[in-house]
């Protein structure tokens, strides 16, 4: 079973703050997405990351995909409440009967006080 | 261009009773998804159907099952609800499979309660 573990569960910084969350995995993963969910809504795709050792950067949020391909980071720069949400690692299951299936980190809910 | 719509948004059932959970898509996708999704264990997969006329389990199929009505849309039915089965319940779509990079979109979710 391919495991995606998040850490950390919650964050609650103070706007103007940067944060980093965390996707881990013992196995090697061909792409990691990350996706942000607002209450009642669904999630929303931010970034895909393919290449191990790959960074991407979107405004204030800089995502990596690491050199082994199990692990990914997500950095927030100077938080702002708008930044309010739950935050979610994805990776396709490998090969077999998981073919074209997605698995999800548990997620992390970040709070931005104003 | 409504992207993925589901109906009902909430839903409260009785122990034993069933329900279907209805999902369309619009964006002309051949991969949907159903998802569950409980407090601190993020999305969980319940099926898939890769393209019209095939599905196949996910993480946590047991007490669903599901129909890919055409390319358009995929149901989810619960034939005997159990409290077990309360959450949060997601359909999405994907042009091609996970295995691609592809994003999934997501329909804004329905709210089950199984008292």
């Amino acid at each position: 079973t391919q495991l995606l573990e998040q850490s950390p569960q919650f964050l609650s910084i103070q706007e103007g703050e940067n944060l980093t969350v965390y996707c881990n995995s013992s196995s090697v993963f061909s792409s990691l997405q990350w996706y942000r969910q607002e209450p009642g809504e669904g999630p929303v795709l931010l970034v895909t990351v393919v290449t191990g050792g790959e960074v991407k950067k979107l405004k204030r949020l800089t995502f990596q995909f690491g050199d082994a391909r199990k692990d990914s980071s997500l950095h927030i720069t100077a938080a702002q409440p708008g930044d309010t949400g739950l935050y979610l690692c994805a990776g396709p299951f490998a090969g077999g009967t998981s073919y074209g299936k997605l698995t999800f980190g548990q997620g992390t809910i970040l709070t931005v006080h104003p | 261009n409504a992207g993925v719509t589901q109906t009902p948004k909430f839903q409260v059932l009785k122990t034993g009773q069933s329900m279907t959970l209805q999902c369309a898509q619009d964006m002309n996708h051949n991969s949907m998804y159903w998802y569950r999704q409980d407090p601190g264990m993020g999305l969980r997969l319940i099926y898939y159907s890769a393209s019209e006329g095939t599905t196949d389990k996910g993480e946590v199929p047991n007490g669903y099952n599901v129909s890919r009505l055409n390319k358009r849309e995929f149901s989810l039915r619960l034939e005997s609800a159990a409290p077990s089965q309360t959450s949060v319940y997601f359909c999405a779509s994907s042009e091609w499979g996970a295995h691609t990079g592809d994003e999934q979109y997501f329909g804004p979710g329905t709210r089950l309660t199984v008292t």
